[in-house]
């Protein structure tokens, strides 16, 4: 059986810095990128980043660049996400997910509980 | 960035009878490869998400039958054949052609 299970969220002010992790069981962690997506209140899901297989590749979306960092530990089957700058609006719910092979797409699947992150003065 | 449009975002469905979502990307999410890559979400009240389709038409294992993806091109639809009340929740499409992934709005499913 495959798990994920994120930790590390927390009450932070604004312009504070979290980091989240995400243990994962069950797979052959080292072969797929991984995901982070997100759940504000009130709001539709946002896809946040994700890292290639090796960690030698990343991408974030638009509103969390050059504040977020997302890094892997193949060795302890361990996904993170440093969070800085944080602002009011980054408020949500943080789900790791399994991502792709390098050669084969097969949806974003195993996904953890969730860690919620509440960014407030 | 692709810009996904969910229709409709509320949904009232009666047990056993068929539902349908539809989800229409920007532009076209059909790679090289010949596969279109849209996904299909349910995210049930309190839980995690969870995959339904992937590729726009494969089922995910575990996920019953009644849940067909179809579509190609710019053009998709989720299709629940009968749908029971364990079938509430937001249901969102995303696409996975490009980063940044982009889901689309979410349509919430509720029981009459």
């Amino acid at each position: 059986e495959v798990l994920s299970v994120e930790s590390g969220g927390g009450l932070v002010q604004p312009g504070g810095s979290l980091r989240l992790s995400c243990v994962v069981s069950g797979l052959s962690f080292k072969t797929y990128w991984m995901t982070w997506v997100r759940l504000a209140p009130g709001k539709g899901l946002e896809w946040v980043a994700n890292i290639k297989d090796d960690g030698s590749a990343t991408n974030y979306v638009d509103s969390v660049k050059g504040r977020f960092t997302i890094s892997r530990d193949n060795a302890k089957n361990s996904l993170y996400l440093q969070m800085n700058s944080l602002r009011v609006e980054d408020t949500a719910i943080y789900y790791c997910a399994r991502d792709r092979r390098p050669a084969q797409y097969l949806g974003l699947n195993y996904w953890g509980p969730g860690t919620l992150v509440t960014v407030s003065s | 960035e692709i810009m996904m449009t969910q229709s409709p975002l509320s949904l009232p469905v009666t047990p056993g009878e068929p539902a349908s979502i539809s989800c229409r990307s920007s532009q076209s999410l059909l790679h090289d490869n010949g596969y279109n890559y849209l996904d299909w979400y349910l995210q049930r009240p309190g839980q995690s998400p969870q995959l339904l389709i992937y590729l726009a038409s494969t089922r995910a294992s575990g996920v019953p039958d009644r849940f067909n993806g179809s579509g190609s091109g710019t053009d998709f639809s989720l299709k629940i054949s009968r749908a029971e009340a364990e079938d509430v929740g937001v249901f969102y499409c995303m696409q996975a052609l490009q980063t940044p992934r982009t889901f689309g709005q979410g349509t919430k499913v509720e029981i009459k």
